[in-house]
């Protein structure tokens, strides 16, 4: 079946880059999502990349797709405490409009 | 424009009770999509609407759970009755079509005790 996966936690200093990693299973998706979820909030979407794009950048944001290793990552630049949440890699299945999420990566910024 | 509104935002109810979600999605969007999120875990697709229609109802417990989407715009899911695994928190979204961006209601938190 379809899977994402990416890893619980990071934890970083205010001002330095995150970087969130995400793999996935199947590559039958047109887009690949972040979205942002902060306590007791819905989800936010921060960003998307087609998959036919190898990286998208958006003022803080840099998404890099390597789709012959189905890996997707979210550099997150100069790094603020509002930036802490939990972050979601998210794929959309085919053309079905269904969405597989991962677990989601819960990220710490210390000040 | 308004975002997906969505309530309660929080209900807390005791086991066999009956409980009832509410969804007004953003204006014009066709698509309407009900997510359950278990604690820790990502959002899992429950149903899709596509106007009235229910076009993808696979995951929904459909011996307890139900729902709606009267006249293509406002749903409701039902749960009846309510068990323990329940608790979770219950997300609305909705896209302008199919294959389109989805956009998050800020969910209803059900604990069922």
């Amino acid at each position: 079946g379809e899977d994402v996966e990416q890893s619980l936690f990071l934890s970083v200093r205010e001002g330095d880059s995150s970087v969130i990693n995400c793999t996935y299973t199947d590559s039958s998706s047109t887009y690949l999502y972040w979205y942002k979820q902060e306590p007791g909030a819905g989800l936010q979407l921060l960003t998307y990349i087609f998959s036919n794009m190898d990286m998208k950048q958006d003022q803080r944001l840099t998404v890099l797709l390597n789709k012959k290793d189905k890996h997707l990552s979210l550099r997150i630049a100069d790094t603020q405490t509002g930036d802490s949440a939990i972050y979601f890699c998210v794929k959309g299945s085919g053309n079905t409009g269904k969405l597989i999420f991962g677990q989601g990566t819960t990220l710490q910024v210390k000040p | 424009e308004a975002g997906v509104v969505q309530s309660p935002r929080y209900k807390i109810i005791e086991k066999k009770q009956p409980v009832a979600f509410w969804c007004n999605p953003i204006s014009g969007h066709n698509t309407l999509y009900w997510y359950r999120q278990n604690l820790g875990q990502g959002p899992e697709l429950l149903i899709r609407y596509e106007n009235e229609e229910a076009v993808d109802d696979s995951q929904l417990p459909k011996d307890r759970f139900s729902a709606e989407r009267l006249k293509g715009v406002d749903s409701t899911l039902k749960i009846q009755p309510a068990e323990l695994g329940d608790s979770a928190v219950y997300l609305c979204a909705s896209s302008p079509g199919t294959v389109d961006i989805q956009y998050f209601g800020a969910g209803t938190r059900l604990s069922v005790l």
